[in-house]
């Protein structure tokens, strides 16, 4: 019963550093996002992978690459890390979109330092 | 530009006491409307949601009712309890890939 299964689940960086999010589902899903939380501002979008193949920018995407290996594994790139990258990263993914909207399944987050 | 507010918390509570939590919302279209939960050290989960006006969902206890005409999506639950202790978050999606959340707000149950 997996779900979403993202890694590492803590990471410190140093600046400039590079590092790579991994993250998959096993729910078959079509959709999956990548989000970043920080405190006061809720969950915002960076990347998204509408389905297998195809890639989207959300809300915040400077700074980070994102892969989408196959329909099962979706990946987060943090070429140059900057302090500003400090927060909670968390993978999810959808099964489909519909007129009505998603409903969204979550990993358990990634907590990324940079120093 | 679509969004969500979500009254500030933290939000304290004894066990057994009332709780609503206020979710008002912008939006062109018909939105559908969610409520998340995060428990600690945990990722987001879908509590309830509707997807029109006067819609009403529900779960474990919780409920939130689609109020088009004051563009709001209030959580309540009648009895709270110390396990309801997390982060909820309100969201709306109008469709399409990008769904909007609110900044989240902070639930304490005190025993």
């Amino acid at each position: 019963n997996a779900g979403v299964t993202q890694t590492p689940k803590f990471q410190v960086l140093k600046t400039g550093q590079s590092m790579t999010l991994q993250c998959a589902q096993d729910m078959n899903h079509n959709s999956m996002y990548w989000y970043r939380q920080d405190p006061g501002m809720g969950l915002r979008l960076i990347y998204y992978s509408a389905s297998e193949g195809t890639t989207d920018k959300g809300e915040v995407p400077n700074g980070y690459n994102v892969s989408r290996l196959n329909k099962r594994e979706f990946s987060l790139r943090l070429e140059s890390a900057a302090p500003s990258q400090t927060s909670v990263y968390f993978c999810a993914s959808s099964p489909q979109v519909t007129h009505s909207g998603n409903t969204i399944y979550f990993g358990e987050g990634s907590w990324l330092t940079v120093v | 530009g679509n969004s969500v507010t979500q009254m500030e918390g933290p939000v304290t509570l004894s066990e057994e006491a009332f709780l609503t939590i206020n979710c008002t919302y912008t939006a062109t279209g018909y939105p559908s409307l969610f409520w998340y939960v995060q428990y600690p050290g945990e990722g987001l989960q879908l509590l309830l949601k509707a997807t029109k006006a006067d819609d009403k969902g529900s779960n474990k206890g919780f409920e939130a009712t689609y109020r088009k005409e004051t563009t709001s999506f209030h959580l309540e639950k009648g009895s709270v309890q110390v396990s309801d202790s997390a982060v909820y978050f309100c969201a709306l999606s109008t469709g399409g890939f990008k769904t909007i959340f609110g900044a989240g707000t902070r639930l304490f149950v005190k025993a």
